[in-house]
């Protein structure tokens, strides 16, 4: 069902410690994942993005876990910085066969790195 | 490259009047994407092009709600006529398919903060 108004749930943190946000997607047919960060007052941000015939993909500080079994998805930041205090959204999409370039997004996760 | 480009990047208008958000995706890209900000809601898939054509359109809320993508450097949403609950963030995004890979990562603009007293 639809939340009446959007909660968004907040990750503290201290600067260089490892942060981990999760994700639980909704559809067991998606294949296709892309972790987004918001920053105040801008667009999203692509991040990395992780396919479903893979369960681990590391970018620069960034790692994205993917377990299908139960259908979550994570986003590990090394050594967070003070930069890193954004909105982080995870998306999927899944294959129809037909129109299959839609994103679903989640409600995102506050990450809030203290100093 | 100068990223997704909207226009304007603020607007406040009254209830009743015409709005029109704009877009030019990244040169290159041949999906285009209108998505809606709320807190309520989150962040919704409102329709989306490929090569100029809309392919799905079941986010768009109410007839009111329009868009077109008359060439490929170039959309428009339009709100005719407005209402205060049509007051969000409206972001354009724009991707590119890479040779048989079906989706990839969506470029996002800045966005139009829209406010309808």
């Amino acid at each position: 069902g639809e939340s009446v108004g959007l909660h968004l749930p907040t990750l503290s943190v201290q600067e260089g410690d490892n942060s981990i946000i999760n994700c639980a997607y909704s559809n067991s047919a998606s294949d296709y994942f892309i972790w987004y960060k918001q920053e105040s007052g801008k667009g999203p941000q692509f991040i990395i993005d992780i396919r479903s015939n893979m369960d681990k993909r590391q970018g620069q500080r960034v790692t994205v876990l993917l377990n299908k079994t139960v259908k979550h998805l994570s986003l590990q930041i090394a050594a967070t910085q003070p930069g890193d205090s954004a909105v982080y959204f995870c998306a999927e999409n899944t294959y129809y066969g037909g129109a299959t370039n839609k994103l679903i997004f989640g409600t995102g996760t506050l990450l809030a790195v203290q100093p | 490259d100068a990223g997704v480009i909207q226009s304007p990047r603020h607007e406040v208008t009254e209830m009743g009047q015409e709005v029109t958000l704009r877009c030019k995706p990244i040169s290159g890209h041949d999906y285009l994407f209108w998505y809606r900000q709320t807190m309520m809601r989150g962040l919704e898939l409102l329709i989306y092009f490929n090569n100029n054509v809309p392919i799905d359109d079941s986010g768009m809320p109410e007839d009111r709600f329009s868009a077109k993508m008359p060439n490929a450097s170039f959309s428009t949403l339009k709100i005719q006529p407005s209402e205060p609950r049509d007051s969000a963030v409206y972001f354009c995004a724009s991707s590119r398919r890479r040779g048989q890979v079906r989706i990839n990562e969506q470029f996002f603009g800045p966005g139009t903060r829209l406010t309808v007293l």
